[in-house]
């Protein structure tokens, strides 16, 4: 059973463009929420995280989007860049660390 | 610079032959972490070790086990590979005090170690 569910599969933008990956669960008790970067051939990287009783949390191009009541998260890239083409992971935790699917981004020139 | 280390970054074993994947972290975190990563799918947690005590996730096969002789080192053991063990895994790292903040800390990642089945 996938706790944490991720979409979309692959998304491809132009650069300038904003991304936008979308995430949703089931548990009220997780209570953290990490998104991790992941380029070929590295392991994850953590690019930002947010906790529930926050609805925003901006890093730079990167913010999380929470809507506790909908159990839903979101990672915003502004103004995408070539450089952000990776696979990114979004997290919950609970007992442990849960894992969506991922969606590989393809920012184009 | 502080990292995880993983060895060998690829290895090729044969159907049933053990395997043994190392990983080494300069962090000083008490908390090392493996995951098995299977192509297009997310990291699943195998076991981790919080300090010296291990923890074993339940739908981790016995096929796989894990040794951490110090603060420093962790091996994953996989006492007979099937071809459905082929997968790219991953160590990782956290510092936690425990209690409730448990697993709040950023885990750091390896490169991986991408293991082939013949």
């Amino acid at each position: 059973q996938q706790q944490v569910k991720q979409s979309p599969q692959s998304l491809i933008v132009q650069k300038g463009g904003i991304s936008i990956i979308n995430c949703a669960y089931e548990n009220t008790a997780f209570d953290y929420f990490p998104w991790y970067q992941q380029f070929p051939g590295k392991g994850p990287a953590l690019l930002i995280a947010i906790r529930p009783d926050v609805s925003e949390k901006k890093e730079g191009r990167f913010t999380i989007s929470f809507n506790k009541s909908a159990k839903q998260f979101s990672l915003h890239i502004m103004d995408s860049q070539p450089g952000d083409s990776a696979t990114y992971f979004c997290a919950a935790r609970g007992h442990n660390l849960f894992f969506g699917t991922g969606t590989r981004l393809t920012v184009i020139p | 610079d502080a990292m995880v280390i993983q060895n060998p970054r690829y290895q090729v074993t044969q159907f049933g032959k053990p395997v043994t994947l190392s990983c080494s972290q300069t962090l000083n975190h008490n908390v090392m972490y493996w995951y098995q990563q299977k192509s297009s799918q997310a990291p699943k947690l195998l076991f981790h070790y919080y300090d010296k005590d291990f923890n074993n996730e339940a739908d981790t096969p016995d096929n796989f086990q894990s040794r951490r002789p110090n603060t420093s080192f962790c091996f994953l053991d996989i006492r007979s590979p099937g071809l459905g063990d082929a997968a790219m895994y991953l160590c990782a790292t956290s510092r936690d005090s425990g209690g409730a903040g448990f697993g709040y800390n950023e885990q750091f990642f390896g490169p991986g170690t991408r293991l082939t089945v013949l």
